[in-house]
């Protein structure tokens, strides 16, 4: 089974509408974090926002916010007012358990091309 | 703001030859990683590394994979014998300590193995 799932391979998005991509994770561990990355056409990868599964709060950075349902297991980027700019690829990532140890690598999933439209 | 580089940008190469991938990371930085994305593909782990010694693997992370940091700076992956299927991009990442502790990853070296 997929540790993480993103079913929207392509997106496409108006200028200055919000956007949601979709994310959701199987995990049996009670302490796990949830991560989003954006990958730009120049292959670089920039960390976006971060969802421990304690964390009682969504997380938001800027125009970034994580819609966190934890009982869905699902953990949703949000993106207000979405730029020219913000055409990429989006990956959400897991990590399990979220204990601080170095056995910590980041579970992916297959993306989302999101292409914002003028 | 500090930033994670990697060298080479890109690497060519002929098939069963070595390569060495080099990351330096960001100063405070105490775990470092490497993932790798075949072309079109989604990011897989391969290694992680704390304290001089490997942390975890995954099953791609096999024989002809090695890394070090030979000089306290630059964190380093090796292929031993590159197959046609080495070819993709290899992201090395690095993190501070601490359970909230973002990994924050370098620009990539885009390997082809002809």
């Amino acid at each position: 089974a997929q540790k993480i799932t993103q079913t929207q391979p392509g997106m496409f998005v108006q200028e200055k509408e919000a956007v949601t991509l979709d994310c959701t994770y199987d995990t049996s561990d009670p302490s796990y974090g949830l991560f989003w990355y954006k990958q730009p056409s120049s292959g670089e990868m920039i960390f976006l926002i971060y969802q421990g599964s304690y964390d009682q709060q969504n997380a938001t950075e800027g125009r970034y916010s994580l819609n966190f349902q934890k009982a869905r297991k699902s953990a949703n980027l949000v993106i207000s007012a979405s730029q020219l700019g913000d055409s990429a690829m989006y990956f959400c990532a897991m990590r399990e358990p979220d204990s601080g140890g170095g056995a910590d690598g980041l579970t992916f999933g297959k993306g989302t091309h999101l292409i914002i439209q003028p | 703001e500090p930033e994670v580089t990697q060298t080479p940008s890109h690497q060519v190469t002929q098939m069963g030859q070595e390569v060495i991938l080099r990351c330096v990371p960001i100063s405070n930085h105490l775990y470092f990683y490497w993932y790798r994305q075949i072309l079109g593909q989604k990011v897989e782990f391969l290694v992680s590394f704390y304290n001089n010694e490997i942390s975890e693997k995954s099953e791609i992370f096999d024989d002809q994979f090695s890394v070090e940091r030979p000089d306290g700076s630059n964190f380093t992956l090796k292929i031993r014998s590159t197959k046609l299927e080495d070819s993709a991009m290899y992201f090395c990442a690095t993190r501070t300590s601490g359970i909230r502790g973002t990994q924050y990853f370098g620009p990539g070296t885009r390997l082809l193995v002809l």
